[in-house]
């Protein structure tokens, strides 16, 4: 079973659509977040949330809304979408809110986004 | 604010040979230090942690040091098969900054060749 899934794994479209990317974890996790990874590998926290409430809202456009219907999904809308916005998209989860130190993240496969 | 440095890469070895990718740390307060590899086509695995200073992390041949001191925690095997190519990360949580994420390094690509 996978533990934290993404879809859809490939996503290709025109600038100034609106996407989604779903993600969900069967591990009973808290804490879930989004990173940014660029063309040159950096990755970058976006967001995260506990059990439902935002905790982390790193400096990223509005244009990018997550949305958290219950502590097991964490999905990623993107309105607008621009060239800039392509990269690939992963979530992951956590046990607690503190990241790491108690708890390891478990990382998604990655949702590669790509603006035409 | 945090901040993470390691080599750039791509690095390129020879089955068998030996491994060291620096990575080297800043921080407000006190942090946990990890690495993390990511295969191709794959997502963020954690390979090995440390929260402590002088903690040595360690898994599947791979190991690192927290070194307060000179504040780095370098990724180290003594002898690389080709399964370990991959990105490796080298990433920090700091807890005395009141954070809760993981700050990355901007990765370092191993290629290991038979």
């Amino acid at each position: 079973d996978t533990a934290v899934s993404q879809t859809p794994k490939y996503l290709v479209t025109q600038m100034g659509n609106d996407k989604s990317i779903k993600c969900e974890q069967n591990l009973g996790h808290d804490t879930m977040y989004w990173y940014k990874q660029d063309s040159k590998k950096f990755l970058k926290i976006m967001f995260s949330y506990n059990n439902k409430e935002l905790i982390i809202n790193e400096t990223v456009p509005n244009r990018f809304s997550p949305k958290s219907p219950d502590k097991a999904h964490l999905n990623l809308h993107i309105n607008s979408l621009e060239l800039g916005d392509s990269a690939v998209y992963f979530c992951a989860s956590s046990q607690g809110k503190v990241a790491g130190v108690q708890d390891t993240q478990y990382f998604g496969p990655g949702t590669r986004l790509t603006v035409l | 604010g945090n901040s993470v440095t390691q080599m750039e890469g791509p690095v390129t070895l020879s089955e068998e040979a030996f491994l060291t990718i620096n990575c080297t740390y800043t921080a407000t307060g006190y942090p946990s230090l990890f690495w993390y590899v990511q295969y191709p086509g794959e997502g963020l695995q954690l390979l090995l942690k440390a929260t402590k200073a002088d903690d040595k992390g360690s898994n599947k041949g791979f190991e690192a040091t927290y070194r307060k001191e000179t504040t780095s925690f370098h990724l180290e095997k003594g002898s690389v098969q080709v399964s370990d190519s991959a990105v490796y990360f080298c990433a920090l949580t700091d807890s005395g900054a009141g954070s809760y994420q993981l700050t990355f390094g901007k990765g370092t690509k191993l290629s290991v060749i038979p």
